[in-house]
């Protein structure tokens, strides 16, 4: 069981927006503005997507943008393409005995 | 550009240890502000961070791993590795090594390794 929590699947149609959440607690999501984001396509490693809850490292489209509400975090892909199929994963530092923590992965689907 | 490139053995018996080692190029393991993890991602699961150690050699892990995990460095190399001991079907999985960037207000996994399956079966 993962310490964040994430919907498993996601779907939209091309052009479409679509968000997906990462619930968490006051002792990592809520706590600190540490949360990342990563896309991960099929056999192939995570790929940083978002970090520090809304910036964008170099190279990422600018359709996606990351923001949080207490102890949920959220991941806005607007502008739905084909490619942006893929797995994704919410992280965030936590407080405690355990330094990092994943959430388990929502599955987005392009119909 | 950041490389990092796991290696070792992919089939590793019940109740053996698992050993990987992570080669990093374009880049120093030693360079301040860095944590070096090994993450874990079972067929079908989530994402496990498993520790890291700093670029000082201080070492965290994963609490549900700590009894069985060392990770190591060798400066000289520029290489950081992972041992997991007494190992179970549990313990299959791709793992992955990854620069972990938590300093000056930012904390993320920036860089990642392509992942490595360590299957464990007699």
């Amino acid at each position: 069981q993962s310490a964040l929590t994430q919907p498993a699947s996601v779907s939209g149609s091309p052009g479409q927006s679509i968000t997906i959440s990462c619930t968490g607690t006051s002792s990592d999501v809520g706590g600190y503005n540490y949360v990342s984001w990563y896309q991960q396509h099929p056999g192939k490693a995570p790929r940083l997507m978002i970090y520090d809850v809304s910036n964008r490292p170099s190279g990422v489209s600018n359709r996606f943008s990351g923001s949080k509400s207490g102890n949920t975090a959220s991941l806005t892909i607007s502008g739905l393409q084909a490619e942006d199929e893929a797995d994704y994963h919410c992280s965030s530092y936590a407080s405690g005995s355990t330094l990092r923590v994943f959430g388990g992965g929502t599955k987005l689907t392009v119909l | 550009q950041l490389q990092l490139q796991e290696s070792g053995s992919g089939l590793v018996k019940p109740s053996q240890t698992l050993s990987l080692t992570c080669a990093v190029s374009g880049g120093s393991i030693s360079s301040g502000g860095h944590s070096w993890s090994w993450i874990r991602q079972p067929p079908g699961k989530g994402l496990e961070w498993i520790g890291y150690i700093y670029h000082t050699g201080t070492t965290y892990y994963n609490p549900s791993l700590r009894s069985r995990v060392t990770i190591s460095a060798d400066r000289s190399k520029n290489q950081f590795s992972l041992k997991l001991t007494s190992v179970t079907a549990a313990d299959t999985a791709v793992y992955y090594c990854a620069r972990d960037y938590c300093a000056a207000g930012s904390c993320h996994f920036d860089y990642w390794g392509q992942g490595t399956l360590v299957t464990v079966s007699s």
